[in-house]
């Protein structure tokens, strides 16, 4: 059972547009959201996060939105940069337990 | 700051050999830590994870297993290894024992790529 889902293999967008990448989750549970971003051979770097209190987070080019009736998650990059070609994962984790739960990633690709 | 450290950083074994991939962190005091494995292809999958020495939660049945000697230390071992043991394993670790993951990053070590033949 997947109880984080990541629907879209890859994306490929224009330097300087947005970037948006999708995340949905199934558990009512989950309350903590996270965004990693992983580059090949390399473990997952922390992006940003979201608290299910809240239903936007900002960082820079980077916004994470959160809509707790649709389970589901985005996170926004603004201006995109060839540098943040990467595979992107989200994580949702629930303030009863230890466990972080990962979806099966977005690969981006930002096209000079 | 906190450090994680884990190795090796590579690793060709065959099938049915021993295996033991080994993670430190530095810095901090009683962490949660975590193994995952990126099968080729696939998400971030939870293998084992640990609020304090001694304690070990496993979320997947298979030939692996995890020990945790010392506060900051957790080792990822196998007595024979499968071909489906190949894969790219991660440990992490987050807050403090006794704190749930809510609202606490989970911060990666480098990996280690392990390649059975």
């Amino acid at each position: 059972d997947q109880q984080v889902k990541q629907n879209s293999p890859s994306l490929s967008v224009q330097e300087g547009r947005i970037s948006i990448l999708n995340c949905d989750y199934t558990n009512s549970m989950f309350d903590y959201f996270l965004w990693y971003k992983k580059y090949p051979a390399e473990g997952p770097t922390f992006l940003i996060s979201i608290s299910s209190i809240k239903d936007k987070n900002e960082d820079g080019r980077f916004t994470v939105f959160l809509n707790k009736s649709a389970k589901h998650l985005s996170l926004h990059i603004v201006p995109s940069q060839p540098g943040d070609s990467a595979v992107y994962f989200c994580a949702a984790s629930d303030s009863g337990t230890y466990k972080y739960i990962f979806g099966t990633g977005t690969r981006l690709k930002v096209l000079a | 700051s906190q450090t994680i450290h884990q190795w090796p950083a590579t690793l060709v074994q065959p099938v049915g050999s021993p295996l033991s991939l080994e993670c430190t962190v530095e810095g901090t005091s009683n962490p949660n830590l975590y193994w995952y494995r990126q099968a080729a292809g696939r998400g971030l999958q939870l293998l084992f994870y640990s609020v304090g020495i001694g304690q070990i939660s496993s979320e997947v049945p298979q030939n692996l297993s995890a020990s945790r000697p010392q506060d900051r230390q957790f080792i990822l071992s196998s007595k024979k290894l499968l071909l489906s043991d190949s894969g790219f394993y991660l440990c992490a670790w987050s807050g403090a024992s006794g704190k749930s993951a809510g609202a606490n990053v989970l911060t990666f070590g480098a990996g280690s790529r392990l390649t059975v033949l």
